[in-house]
């Protein structure tokens, strides 16, 4: 069946560094991709989302491409803030229209 | 604000007990989903509804069940519980068609088994 994988957490940074999560995807088709996050004691906000292959998606200095020939949805941001602090999740909307979610990484930025 | 609405927002309760969770989609939007998220199970998909209708299952406990009203908010039963069934508990509305498919998160309902 349909699955995402992402990489283990959690993810400690200094202010202003380079993030990558990395995120891989095993689906039939092409599903539509999202990343959403979760900020402690809160619910599950989305963040960005691709809907076909090369489309990029961008939101609050966040990016994340959709790469099909690496069944690919990394997420990248060029500098970033203690308050970008959260737990972020990868998922995929299957055929269905249900989404499933890989296991969440955890990201803390430490000023 | 994502505009789906759930109550109650914690709930402790004891093993063997039943409660009901209530989600109020976003205006407009016919598709609910319910979504667990455990430490141990992580985000798994419990059940969808369209329009009144169930449409999807996945790994809902037989002691669990869904209904969705005709105002079109849902309520998820959960009957005899156990420890296990610890967990925040998301319903998401679904909007768009297409490419447009977005689903947008409640703030979730934290339940918690003693």
């Amino acid at each position: 069946g349909d699955s995402v994988t992402q990489m283990e957490g959690p993810v400690t940074l200094s202010e202003e560094a380079f993030l990558t999560i990395n995120c891989t995807y095993t689906a039939t088709g092409y599903p539509s991709l999202f990343w959403y996050v979760q900020y402690p004691g809160e619910g599950l906000q989305l963040l960005l989302k691709a809907t076909k292959a090369d489309d990029k998606g961008s939101n609050k200095g966040f990016e994340a491409t959709y790469r099909k020939e690496t069944t690919s949805f990394h997420l990248e941001k060029g500098s970033v803030q203690v308050s970008d602090s959260a737990v972020y999740f990868c998922a995929l909307m299957d055929s269905s229209y249900k989404l499933i979610f890989g296991s969440g990484t955890r990201l803390l930025v430490r000023p | 604000d994502s505009g789906v609405t759930q109550t109650p927002k914690h709930l402790i309760t004891a093993t063997g007990q039943r409660v009901t969770l209530r989600c109020s989609p976003r205006s407009g939007d016919l598709s609910v989903y319910w979504y667990q998220q455990s430490l141990d199970q992580g985000l798994q998909f419990l059940i969808q509804y369209y329009n009144g209708e169930e449409r999807a299952k996945g790994n809902i406990l037989e002691r669990f069940s869904a209904q969705q009203f005709p105002d079109l908010h849902s309520e998820l039963n959960l009957s005899s519980l156990e420890l296990g069934d610890s967990a925040l508990y998301f319903c998401a509305s679904r909007a768009g068609g297409g490419v447009l498919e977005t689903q947008y998160f409640g703030p979730g309902t934290r339940l918690l088994v003693l």
